[in-house]
């Protein structure tokens, strides 16, 4: 199984750029959420969903855009880059309900300059 | 706003000895988590405990929970140069996760 797979690893843009980092599970799990995590801090949740065609927002999801058209792929896009969204992002997936812990991809390390 | 919160922030023992991290969340919640983060990695899954649970064993891994005083506190028994890494507490309500500032851990061999 490969998991969490994100891509880029690393992406340096320009302010006002737009650009889509990738998520894709192997897993079958219903639960895919995005977290930003910026230097010495814990993760903020961007986006989740809890499944094909359901999305909502998270702690902070302004500057960024979801969907979920399979269940294996979730894309989170930057719609015009701001230096304040130059962040590590990390992708996790999971069974819906509770009691599961998360899945997390290896994170795209993203420069806005 | 997190709703978990590590301490120590920083903590530095020596090989063989035991690690203790304090976790304190502020809302009801259904389970808490344990993460590991080695540096420039994802996170890693340790151990969930649910919320009508007191205690829970994974290996060298002792987690408590206390839903009177909202806390958790995860034990790091013998530990290892390996297990060097941020430690991170997360908090489930249904649907959304939310992580502490982490715990830094340096075990020096």
């Amino acid at each position: 199984n490969a998991g969490v797979t994100q891509t880029p690893k690393f992406q340096v843009l320009k302010t006002g750029q737009s650009m889509t980092l990738q998520c894709a599970q192997d897993m079958n799990h219903e639960y895919m959420s995005w977290y930003r995590q910026d230097p010495g801090m814990g993760l903020r949740l961007i986006h989740y969903s809890v499944g094909a065609g359901i999305t909502d927002q998270g702690e902070v999801p302004n500057g960024y855009n979801v969907s979920r058209s399979t269940t294996e792929d979730f894309p989170l896009r930057l719609l015009s880059a701001a230096p304040s969204q130059t962040s590590v992002y990390f992708c996790a997936s999971s069974y819906h309900g509770q009691n599961y812990g998360y899945t997390f991809g290896s994170g795209t390390r993203l420069t806005v300059v | 706003s997190q709703q978990g919160e590590e301490d120590p922030q920083a903590l530095s023992i020596q090989e063989g000895e035991n690690a203790t991290m304090n976790c304190s969340y502020k809302t009801s919640i259904n389970n808490l988590q344990w993460y590991r983060q080695n540096s420039g990695r994802g996170l890693v899954h340790l151990i969930l405990i649910r919320s009508n649970e007191r205690e829970k064993h994974s290996g060298r891994l002792r987690v408590t929970l206390d839903t009177s005083k909202k806390s958790s506190s995860l034990l790091i028994t013998a530990s290892r140069a390996a297990d060097t890494a941020s430690y991170f507490c997360a908090t489930d309500k249904g649907n959304m996760l939310t992580f502490g500032g982490g715990t830094r851990l340096m075990v020096k061999p």
